[in-house]
């Protein structure tokens, strides 16, 4: 299966300072990447989808102002988590696809995922 | 509104069969996918069904109905390693996956 990368994997930060995670994917052009959170024990939850060269679409609840989203190449989008605070740590997860229209069943591959943890 | 309903955890015996079903209310289908999570880390992908039918993949198989808005995951000759959370997702007419809340499978000698 295709491959995708996150960076980094893990991350202590204090709290007030920003975060930045990069999802990259490896070897195919990613027309969408998804941004998830997960907190223990609970279902995935999705944060927000960027297509390539636009503004990202952020779900409701999801404060796009908090949670920069950057998709500016068909390989790398990053999230950056401006002022972080103890509540926002979680595991982070992205991941990419193609084209879905072209092929529906091609999925989308899912990075290792960013464990955060704000102090 | 959509939905994706499946079991919150299910129990099995090493080495028997278990199936975790999921049913599904969305706008639109553009197919089924089923994932597979341990802890810790993220969903790997292991089937996706869009027509009607079973499909075999080694000791995995799903299998899926339109017409009932239904699925199920097989799996069989269970192993200690396939103790983890099973998550169902379906394609809306959007090409956008909602996802269900997952099932924990726990596997016990």
């Amino acid at each position: 299966g295709a491959v995708v990368s996150q960076h980094p994997s893990r991350v202590i930060c204090k709290s007030g300072t920003s975060v930045k995670i990069e999802c990259r994917s490896l070897d195919f052009q990613a027309t969408t990447m998804f941004w998830y959170r997960q907190f223990p024990k609970q279902s995935l939850m999705l944060m927000a989808t960027s297509n390539e060269g636009s503004k990202a679409t952020y779900e409701q609840g999801v404060e796009k102002d908090k949670f920069l989203i950057n998709h500016a190449s068909l390989t790398l989008s990053t999230l950056t988590v401006t002022s972080a605070h103890p509540e926002d740590s979680s595991f982070y997860i992205c991941s990419a696809r193609g084209n879905p229209e072209a092929s529906p069943g091609e999925t989308q591959y899912f990075g290792p995922g960013t464990r955060l943890l704000v102090l | 509104g959509q939905n994706i309903d499946q079991p919150t955890e299910m129990t099995a015996t090493e080495g028997a069969i278990v199936q975790i079903n999921c049913t599904y209310q969305t706008s639109g289908f553009n197919g089924l996918f089923w994932y597979q999570q341990h802890a810790g880390e993220a969903p790997t992908f292991l089937s996706y069904n869009v027509l009607d039918g079973l499909e075999e993949k080694g000791r995995f198989s799903s299998f899926l109905s339109r017409s009932k808005g239904y699925s199920y995951l097989l799996l069989k000759e269970l192993q200690m390693k396939d103790s983890a959370s099973y998550l169902c997702a379906v394609m809306d007419s959007n090409y956008q996956l909602i996802w269900g809340a997952g099932t924990k499978l726990i596997i016990k000698p």
